[in-house]
């Protein structure tokens, strides 16, 4: 089946730097892939839809210069939280669309900001 | 808009219950239906499928049917186990109005003591 990963599974960095998590498609190529944040008890919240070798989609509300997506290959995307504070401490978790209409899941990335 | 609605929970079952996790949506177009499990600090599995009216999913005893009639695809299990404790989630994706992007319900936490 298909396999999604996420490097690093934990993170815990300082106030005000930058973190980045990567997602990667292991054994399929990925069109499109997105990311989302899920706080404490909650559900999934989009953040933003990427497509290899353009720009991001976020979805409203969502700071584009915080939260960096760079999409450049068919298997990488990459999140990179920048200048981290503490509410940004949250489970992100990525997804890849293989065309099928069906996403494939990462196992999340705890990032904890002191 | 589309959205998904779940039985608030959290629910406490004992081994070998009977599980039913209702849920409903609404969707403007012909959506697909999932229901995702998350067990404690992981990502996102896909539990079932269905992609079509009268179509059920079925998989590791769970079931769901897709019912038009009744926007519902309330997932079932006849015996539940310890080990089916998890934070479970219903979602849809509809190609005619938001092409790959599920749309979550807020979940719904279960737990099955022996």
């Amino acid at each position: 089946g298909a396999v999604v990963s996420q490097h690093p599974s934990r993170v815990i960095c300082k106030s005000g730097t930058s973190v980045k998590i990567e997602c990667r498609s292991l054994d399929f190529q990925a069109t499109t892939m997105f990311w989302y944040r899920q706080f404490p008890k909650q559900s999934l919240m989009l953040m933003a839809t990427s497509n290899e070798g353009s720009k991001a989609t976020y979805e409203q509300g969502v700071e584009k210069d915080k939260f960096l997506i760079n999409h450049a290959s068919l298997t990488l995307s990459t999140l990179t939280v920048t200048s981290a504070h503490p509410e940004d401490s949250s489970f992100y978790i990525c997804s890849a669309a293989t065309g099928d209409y069906e996403q494939y899941f990462g196992p999340g990335t705890r990032l904890t900001v002191t | 808009g589309n959205s998904v609605t779940q039985m608030e929970g959290p629910v406490t079952l004992s081994e070998e219950a009977f599980l039913t996790i209702n849920c409903t949506y609404t969707a403007t177009g012909y959506p697909s239906l999932f229901w995702y499990v998350q067990y404690p600090g992981e990502g996102l599995q896909l539990l079932l499928k269905a992609t079509k009216a009268d179509d059920k999913g079925s998989n590791k005893g769970f079931e769901a049917t897709y019912r038009k009639e009744t926007t519902s695809f309330h997932l079932e299990k006849g015996s539940v186990q310890v080990s089916d404790s998890a934070v479970y989630f219903c979602a849809l994706t509809d190609v005619e109005t938001s092409y790959d992007k599920v749309i979550f319900g807020p979940g719904t936490s279960l737990s099955v003591i022996p």
